[in-house]
């Protein structure tokens, strides 16, 4: 079965600096990858998502993940942080795109002024 | 384009009550599915409707339920209420078949806690 790993519960980066927040995923089949984030108090929006294009995927508020195959993994990046960044993301794995979506425990991403 | 929306916002029950939880998906969507996510924890899939049938189900008991009627709006329903269903219920709805990745748009959930 599939699964996403997600390395770090709480990540906490400077206003400005590079923000990296790390998934790792399982799956016997080229998954389905997402990037979603929640706001406090609401539901999940998509990121980005991977599916078996571009290796480098640019989703949304200058937010990209690069899949690595050999790693197994599907990292999360942006240059620089914000402080509208605060919030909840979880990495997601999908067998296709008909299949049920799965999601890691999360990493909060706090913004230090 | 109508978004995912979700009733109640809020609700608090009792142990061994029944609660319904109500879902309306986006716009031209013919897929729900539903996900508990408890508190500090990662969305889990409860399961999916698709065409008014089940359509796959996670590592959940019986007594959660659901329906998906004809316009693809859905019920969740909760029997025998456990301390443990306290989460936030989310609904999700996508487009089956529609050739893409199936991508999920989320309503803000029904947060329920039990007494």
């Amino acid at each position: 079965a599939q699964s996403v790993t997600q390395l770090g519960s709480h990540v906490s980066v400077s206003e400005g600096a590079l923000v990296l927040l790390r998934c790792n995923y399982s799956s016997s089949v080229p998954p389905y990858l997402f990037w979603y984030v929640q706001y406090p108090n609401q539901g999940l929006q998509l990121l980005l998502k991977y599916t078996s294009a571009a290796t480098l995927v640019k989703g949304i508020n200058g937010f990209e993940a690069e899949f690595k195959k050999s790693e197994t993994s599907f990292h999360l990046t942006k240059p620089s942080a914000h402080m509208s960044d605060a919030a909840e993301y979880f990495c997601a794995v999908a067998l296709g795109g008909d299949d049920k979506i799965i999601f890691g425990k999360g990493t909060r991403l706090h913004i230090l002024p | 384009e109508t978004g995912v929306t979700q009733s109640p916002t809020h609700l608090i029950k009792t142990r061994g009550q029944q609660v319904t939880l109500r879902c309306s998906s986006q716009s031209g969507h013919n897929t729900v599915s539903w996900y508990q996510q408890a508190l500090g924890q990662g969305p889990q899939f409860i399961f999916q409707y698709y065409r008014e049938e089940e359509n796959g189900r996670g590592n959940f008991p019986p007594r959660f339920s659901g329906l998906q009627f004809p316009n693809y709006s859905s019920e969740l329903n909760v029997n025998a209420l456990e301390l443990d269903d306290s989460a936030l219920y989310l609904c999700a709805s996508s487009l089956r078949g529609g050739g893409d990745t199936g991508e999920l748009f989320f309503g803000e959930g029904s947060r329920l806690t039990v007494l």
